[in-house]
């Protein structure tokens, strides 16, 4: 079953303007990745958070996490038109080893 | 660094057949997963090896699906029969030794099948 739920389904801005998108998980987490995907380049690694982190930069990328409400959000700022595509949340559960339950997807267009 | 190589790309096989997909992970990465991801929706863990042994197929359909990874590196996923609601992109990912939570992920195959 997948862990993540990403909110909103679909984001439309305009160049220059800031994204945000949330991410709400179920059960206990070691750490919580977003990727995003796009049909030019596949599903890429974005950011990783561990548990006992609050918040994490990555370039124009910022990225939080509250165990204690288990959501996260991802923020873009100054987005660009090369930021369209689907962003996906995933989480490693504390007790299941390594692998990624991703949600559904927020889907991102950013028109210029 | 070549990076995870799948093929075919694109797959399209009526109801009933059978079909087999290929991965070929990052060199040393002994680490290997293989992803389902349905129109919509994010991608789903059928199978994971840690060299040529199986970690975890919890939520792979074993009626049909099969995967190996013989010699710990290239792996094979095959459905057989395929239903219609086998139709998605297939996903290879690896993982670098102690570095078990970067996934880094193969361009996919797309299944259709009619």
């Amino acid at each position: 079953s997948q862990q993540g739920e990403e909110d909103p389904q679909a984001l439309s801005i305009q160049e220059g303007e800031n994204a945000t998108m949330n991410c709400s998980y179920k059960t206990s987490i070691n750490n919580l990745q977003w990727y995003r995907q796009n049909s030019g380049r596949g599903l890429v690694h974005l950011i990783l958070i561990r548990s006992n982190e609050r918040e994490k930069h990555s370039g124009r990328l910022r990225v939080t996490l509250d165990t204690s409400k288990k959501s996260s959000s991802l923020l873009i700022t100054a987005s660009r038109a090369a930021d369209t595509a689907s962003y996906f949340c995933a989480t490693v559960g504390s007790n299941s080893g390594y692998a990624l339950n991703f949600g559904k997807g927020t889907s991102l267009l950013v028109t210029p | 660094e070549a990076g995870v190589a799948q093929s075919p790309r694109y797959k399209i096989i009526e109801k009933r057949q059978s079909v087999a997909f290929w991965c070929n992970p990052i060199s040393g990465h002994a680490t290997l997963y293989w992803y389902q991801q349905i129109l919509g929706q994010g991608p789903k863990l059928l199978i994971q090896f840690q060299n040529n042994g199986v970690v975890d197929d919890s939520q792979l359909p074993k009626d049909r699906f099969s995967a190996e990874r013989l010699k710990g590196v290239d792996s094979t996923l095959k459905i057989q029969p395929a239903k219609l609601e086998d139709s998605a992109v297939y996903l290879c990912a690896s993982s670098p030794p102690g570095a078990f939570y970067e996934q880094y992920f193969g361009p996919g195959t797309r299944l259709t099948v009619t």
